[in-house]
């Protein structure tokens, strides 16, 4: 079965530094990869996907995450916060024949001023 | 650009109380997904609807509810009769194909009483 785990409920960095969001995926075959993020009183916005291809996916708002097949990872990084980033985010999975997405349980990401 | 739009942002019930709530998915959408979240919890998938039937649905997609597409443009939950378990946020999605991304909807909030 299908299972995703976000490393951290919350993870705070301050204005300018790396951000970096972990997120690990079981599945028996190779999967589609998400991060969603979700503002504050707003609904799920998509970041980034990996569906094939290139392992490094670069998405809206400065974003990227890798896809390492070897750790069944697949980070989220951002070179230099910003305040704006202050967000929830998810990490998510859905096999290629599937309709529903599996959602890990999200990373709250504080920035520092 | 388009959107996903859902109606109400909230509402509350009482116990036992049937309970409606109505998405509208991306015009030349043709997959339409419901997912939900309780406080504090992952977003959990609940059903997906395509060609006018069901055709994934979870294990907390019981009797109790059902999905409609009364017309063109709306796409609806119906929660017969409400448990104080139901109370979550109410995310819908829509899809181009099962392979194209899921785009969400702002999310309904149900507080059951």
């Amino acid at each position: 079965a299908q299972s995703v785990t976000q490393l951290g409920s919350h993870v705070s960095v301050s204005e300018g530094a790396l951000v970096l969001l972990r997120c690990n995926y079981s599945s028996s075959v190779p999967p589609y990869l998400f991060w969603y993020v979700q503002y504050p009183n707003q609904g799920l916005q998509l970041l980034l996907k990996y569906t094939t291809g290139a392992t490094l996916v670069k998405g809206i708002n400065g974003f990227e995450a890798e896809f390492k097949k070897s750790e069944t990872s697949f980070h989220l990084t951002k070179p230099s916060a910003h305040m704006s980033d202050a967000a929830e985010y998810f990490c998510a999975v859905r096999l290629n024949r599937d309709d529903k997405i599996i959602f890990g349980k999200g990373t709250r990401l504080h920035i520092l001023p | 650009e388009p959107e996903v739009t859902q109606t109400p942002s909230h509402q509350v019930t009482q116990m036992g109380q049937e309970v409606i709530l109505r998405c509208v998915p991306i015009s030349n959408h043709l997959y339409f997904y419901w997912y939900r979240q309780i406080l504090g919890q992952k977003v959990e998938f609940l059903v997906s609807f395509y060609n006018n039937e069901i055709s994934e649905k979870s294990e907390i997609f019981d009797d109790q509810f059902s999905v409609e597409r009364p017309d063109g443009s709306n796409f609806t939950l119906k929660i017969r009769s409400t448990k104080l378990e139901d109370s979550a946020m109410y995310f819908c999605a829509s899809s181009e194909s099962v392979q194209e991304t899921q785009y969400f909807g702002p999310g309904t909030r149900l507080l059951v009483l």
